[in-house]
């Protein structure tokens, strides 16, 4: 079955340090979502990649889609307390009849040192 | 509030007790998803309605949990005969019908269960 790894597993950073997350799935995706949980939250969605190779930017944060839609990742530059959270990559392979369900990254927990 | 809610948000159960969780998604969303999820790892995807219908089921999904839509509105997750390895955060998410097109997801905040 579809398998999708993130690294790393947890990040320390300073604050006002960058950070990036790597995701990387075992077959080709047809989108990625990114979404952020809170320590005691649920996950939030941040955004969804489609093609390949696009880069998307929200403010400080770059996400990246790799030229073969295996890959993705996320940078934050310049982190702020604010951006402490899991960040779970979530991909979906090309519809197959079944294939509705989203496959999460395990996440990367940033904790961001004042 | 118009969030994906979520009750009860907590539930202490022993062991062989069968519970039952509800959602409440976004009320004009078609999509709805449970989810399971232990500390330290990603949302595991349980099942999917759109509208009434249940339309995908996790092969990793027991023959003891079983999820309704009856209007295509709320939902029920329930867990028979309860097990320690069923304690878990359960999460539900929904999302607009967009055809083939892939949408955001929008989660409650979860029942946290704990089996003893």
């Amino acid at each position: 079955g579809q398998q999708v790894m993130q690294i790393p597993q947890y990040q320390h950073v300073q604050e006002g340090e960058d950070f990036t997350t790597y995701c990387n799935s075992s077959t080709t995706l047809s989108n990625i979502q990114w979404y952020k949980q809170r320590p005691g939250g649920h996950p939030v969605f941040l955004i969804q990649l489609v093609k390949s190779g696009e880069v998307k930017k929200q403010k400080r944060l770059t996400f990246q889609f790799g030229e073969a839609k295996k890959n993705s990742s996320l940078h934050i530059t310049a982190t702020q307390t604010t951006d402490v959270g899991t960040y779970f990559c979530a991909g979906r392979t090309p519809f197959s009849g079944s294939a509705r369900q989203l496959t999460f990254g395990s996440g990367t927990q940033l904790t961001v040192l004042p | 509030d118009t969030g994906v809610s979520q009750n009860p948000r907590h539930k202490i159960t022993k062991r062989g007790q069968n519970v039952t969780f509800r959602c409440d998604p976004i009320s004009e969303h078609n999509r709805l998803y449970w989810y399971r999820q232990t500390l330290g790892q990603g949302p595991e995807f349980l099942t999917y309605f759109q509208n009434e219908a249940q339309l995908e089921k996790s092969r990793l999904l027991s023959d003891r949990f079983s999820a309704e839509r009856p209007k295509g509105s709320f939902s029920t997750l329930e867990i028979q005969r309860t097990e320690q390895g069923d304690s878990a955060m359960y999460l539900c998410a929904s999302s607009p019908w967009g055809g083939g097109t892939s949408y955001e997801q929008y989660f409650g905040p979860g029942t946290r269960l704990t089996v003893t």
